[in-house]
């Protein structure tokens, strides 16, 4: 099956400071990538929907300037959690659909945690 | 609109013994639906899929599952559980061009 790759798998920061988290297709292109988080027991939560070359469509709830998502090209988007606090830990995981078979694959998740 | 409901947040069963996870969906249009399966701290894997061709999927890891359109449900069965099928399941939803919609979730526990 398709590969969607998806860096870091974890990662430490800070609180106040950013993290780039990324998404890539690596053996199809994707139009279309899915943000979504997870909290602990429960379910994927969308935060975000990005077309290549376009602004991200959030969810409501999500704050956009918080979650800054560029998809800049057919392979790769990333999500960048802009002045991160504890509240901001969780499993972040990406989706990327492909563009010829419509179906959506997942990346590995990112577990982030700001202290 | 379109939603998942997936009854039994958690369910247990012996090695061996079958196991049935339950989904039922709610869409205006025909649904495309898939079950995923979630190890501890990795993504989705998709166990199958269901696109309007045979009701009857077969996917990987020995699991299947019918699309009962007359029941709206869509439950995903394995007849021999075995210890590495512990982890938690999605049923998920989408109609053409839309998001997917994913069901709260089962937790899998294989007692030996």
């Amino acid at each position: 099956g398709a590969v969607v790759s998806q860096h870091p798998s974890r990662v430490i920061c800070k609180s106040g400071t950013s993290v780039k988290i990324e998404c890539r297709s690596l053996d199809f292109q994707a139009t279309t990538m899915f943000w979504y988080r997870q909290f602990p027991k429960q379910s994927l939560m969308l935060m975000a929907t990005s077309n290549e070359g376009s602004k991200a469509t959030y969810e409501q709830g999500v704050e956009k300037d918080k979650f800054l998502i560029n998809h800049a090209s057919l392979t790769l988007s990333t999500l960048t959690v802009t002045s991160a606090h504890p509240e901001d830990s969780s499993f972040y995981i990406c989706s990327a659909r492909d563009r010829v078979e419509g179906e959506a694959f997942f990346g590995q998740g990112t577990r982030l945690t700001v202290v | 609109a379109q939603s998942v409901t997936q009854l039994g947040s958690h369910v247990s069963v012996s090695e061996g013994a079958l196991v049935l996870l339950r989904c039922n969906y709610s869409s205006s249009v025909p649904p495309y639906l898939f079950w995923y399966v979630q190890y501890p701290n990795q993504g989705l894997q998709l166990l199958l899929k269901y696109t309007s061709a045979a009701t009857l999927v077969k996917g990987i890891n020995g699991f299947e599952a019918e699309f009962k359109k007359s029941e709206t449900s869509f439950h995903l069965t394995k007849p021999s559980a075995h210890m590495s099928d512990a982890a938690e399941y999605f049923c998920a939803v989408t109609t053409a061009g839309n998001k997917l919609t994913f069901g709260g979730g089962t937790r899998v526990l294989v007692k030996p």
